[in-house]
């Protein structure tokens, strides 16, 4: 079993600069996958980034990336040069690597100020 | 590709009621999800699918029901809807294996009166 924790209900960025929103997390599995996934006002969810927990190497997509911290259970997204287009809610999640359930937190809503 | 797709994409059910939401997936995923939305909270899994004729619960599958008789398909079942069932509902897929991305549907947002 997992647990998701995102301590910032609300956060905001200037355009073009640079956001980092938190997530800590809790499993009793050894290997697991960890996921950013974003909610714009559309409704649609879109998976950012995910992690390996096996992978010590931080992932980066693009302008997206992570703090994995494995010991600290501690699993952060950056967001560089921030555009409107980022205005969303961000969701964390884990996976057991023999499971077939996402657990999400509870999200943090970004707000691109222009 | 479609992708994952769902129907209605809006709702209103009186207490009592039943319906059935319909999800349907064009990448030929073998994994597939229900999952609802509170306001101001996560996704928690209702139920998900391993294949065609495999169910299993999740986290709050209580007042549901599914069924997965094709690879595509993947219908959720609201028998004796309530308030508590007011949400939004998302249908998802996914390849094998935990570490693959679940694609999501529009969702579809329920309010029983």
């Amino acid at each position: 079993a997992q647990t998701v924790t995102q301590s910032q209900p609300e956060m905001s960025v200037q355009e073009a600069e640079t956001v980092t929103l938190s997530c800590t997390y809790d499993t009793s599995e050894n290997n697991y996958y960890l996921f950013w996934y974003k909610q714009p006002p559309s409704r649609q969810m879109i998976l950012v980034i995910r992690q390996e927990a096996y992978k010590q190497q931080n992932a980066t997509e693009n302008r997206f990336s992570v703090n994995f911290q494995k010991a600290a259970k501690s699993f952060s997204l950056k967001i560089s040069d921030s555009q409107l287009g980022d205005t969303a809610m961000y969701f964390c999640a884990c996976s057991g690597a023999g499971s077939y359930q996402l657990t999400f937190g509870k999200g943090t809503k970004l707000s691109v100020i222009p | 590709n479609a992708g994952v797709t769902q129907t209605p994409k809006f709702r209103i059910l009186k207490i009592g009621q039943s319906m059935t939401l319909q999800c349907t997936q064009d990448m030929n995923h073998n994994y597939m999800y229900w999952y609802r939305q509170d306001p101001g909270m996560g996704l928690k899994l209702i139920y998900y699918s391993v294949g065609a004729g495999i169910t299993d619960k999740g986290e709050v599958p209580n007042g549901y029901n599914v069924s997965r008789s094709t690879t595509e398909d993947f219908p959720l079942r609201l028998e004796l809807a309530a308030p508590s069932q007011t949400s939004v509902y998302f249908c998802a897929s996914s390849g094998q294996g935990a570490q693959n991305e679940q694609f999501f549907g529009p969702g579809t947002r329920l309010t029983v009166l």
